[in-house]
């Protein structure tokens, strides 16, 4: 059984750079692609975007500009930093694998999720 | 790409059966697209429960099945129990481009 858990601070300042780590265990991070996605509180689920670990990425276009996913595999982690944030980023924030029979098209595995408050 | 279209809420009767559909445009939800799906109780993570438009991941019931025709995707529950009041959220998956979407969510009241 995977096991997907995000680490990070839980308030940033505005215009600050949001900094999370996704770390999973009970299974390797290779041949799987790594996602980021979030949910504003009260609000619907947001694609963030993906990692592949050789380290292949993309990104939702409407935050391609601020958005950059990494991957250490030594370390079995993928971490996402989102820039200049705005009370617009305060959201849950979950990591996922995706994964199905044919294609790496879907979410199986699911962090928690953590939440991140942008405030002064 | 924009948000897939969901209705906000639907409801249904226990022993009724509900579909819940997902629209798009051709970039959406065309030939080079997948559909999941997936089950979110408040406070909670989100729980595939369709995967590659009409596949159930295993422990999945089989009251829950999924469809495509043209740009929309549809989600059935058969058999509607209580426990399946929650938020269902579709995802489409572009194999070309690597890219994925979520619907609106649909809240469902049984």
């Amino acid at each position: 059984q995977v096991h997907l858990q995000e680490s990070g601070p839980g308030l940033v300042k505005p215009s600050e750079t949001l900094s999370l780590t996704c770390t999973v265990s009970s299974g390797s991070i290779h041949h799987y692609y790594w996602s980021w996605i979030r949910q504003p509180p009260g609000k619907g689920l947001e694609w963030i975007g993906y990692i592949f670990y050789s380290g292949v990425t993309n990104y939702n276009t409407s935050l391609k500009s601020r958005v950059t996913i990494s991957v250490d595999t030594s370390k079995n982690q993928f971490s996402l930093k989102l820039s200049s944030v705005t009370a617009a980023d305060t959201a849950i924030y979950y990591c996922a694998r995706a994964s199905g029979s044919n294609w790496y098209s879907s979410f199986d595995y699911w962090g928690q999720g953590t939440l991140v408050a942008v405030s002064s | 790409q924009s948000a897939l279209t969901q209705p906000a809420s639907v409801s249904g009767s226990p022993g009724q059966s509900i579909t819940i559909s997902c629209t798009g445009t051709s970039s959406d939800l065309g030939s080079h697209n997948l559909v999941s799906w997936y089950q979110q109780y408040p406070g909670k993570v989100p729980k595939l429960i369709i995967f590659e438009d009409i596949e159930r991941p295993s422990g999945v019931s089989n009251r829950f099945s999924g469809s495509r025709s043209g740009n929309t995707a549809s989600l059935t529950i058969s058999g509607l129990q209580s426990e399946d009041e929650a938020q269902y959220y579709c995802c489409s998956y572009e194999r070309i481009t690597t890219y994925w979407v979520f619907g609106g969510g649909t809240k469902l009241t049984v």
